[in-house]
């Protein structure tokens, strides 16, 4: 059984950096080409993908949070790790790690499962 | 970006009813168009990829369609266990992106 489970602060203040921890079992992230998302939710919004690295480490990242992100991981730990930097009120919101599914032998992508999510409030 | 416009925002039907949602992009997809389903404090569920094929375990009720721009979630039979918040989304190029999200209501 594939599960995914967020970890991380619940609670920052502005301007602080944020470490969000994704722990994943049931599937390998050194195998094949294995990848994991990080998309989040304001209260009451629509959802946002933030960033994804597959298992060649080729990693990608919202345009509008480039520079303030940075996604990484540990295939020993089987763990994905998503920094954000200079949190700001705005980002309050729940944050969700999900799998990359594919179809075999294409670029068809499609997140499932995803975990919980790990809801972060930013206020001083 | 691409930009994803769904509608409408939001919907009220019965049980029983035919239900059609709809997701426009900003430019041509293809058929790479995902469908989830969103339930009150819960993570989303993925129900059609690529378009048009059913994640395993959906049940049948639900189907998608469409290419290019232009995509349709349609659900033939609504049950009580339907009212929730669908969102599209593309896989066409980085940065994915989702609809704004259509609340469907009971009537």
């Amino acid at each position: 059984q594939v599960t995914l489970k967020e970890s991380g602060p619940v609670l920052v203040k502005p301007t602080e950096t944020v470490t969000l921890t994704c722990t994943v079992s049931g599937f390998s992230l050194s195998n094949g080409m294995m990848g994991v998302s990080w998309i989040r939710q304001p209260p009451g919004k629509a959802l946002e993908w933030l960033a994804h690295i597959f298992s060649n480490d080729e990693k990608s990242y919202s345009t509008s949070l480039w520079s303030r992100l940075t996604i990484s991981q540990d295939t020993s730990k089987s763990q994905v790790v998503l920094t954000m930097t200079n949190m700001d009120p705005v980002d309050t919101g729940t944050y969700y790690c999900t799998r990359i599914r594919a179809l075999t032998g294409s670029y068809f992508y499609w997140f499932d499962p995803w975990g919980q999510g790990t809801l972060v409030t930013v206020s001083s | 970006d691409i930009q994803m416009t769904q509608s409408p925002s939001s919907l009220s039907a019965s049980v029983g009813d035919r239900v059609t949602i709809t997701c426009r992009a900003s430019q041509s997809i293809s058929m790479y168009l995902n469908w989830y389903q969103q339930k009150p404090g819960k993570a989303p569920k993925v129900l059609i990829y690529a378009a048009s094929s059913l994640q395993s375990g959906v049940p049948s009720r639900f189907s998608g369609s469409g290419s290019g721009t232009d995509f349709t979630l349609t659900i033939s039979s609504l049950q009580p266990e339907d009212f929730a918040t669908y969102s599209c989304q593309q896989s066409y190029s980085t940065p994915y992106t989702f609809g704004q999200g259509t609340k469907l209501e009971i009537k």
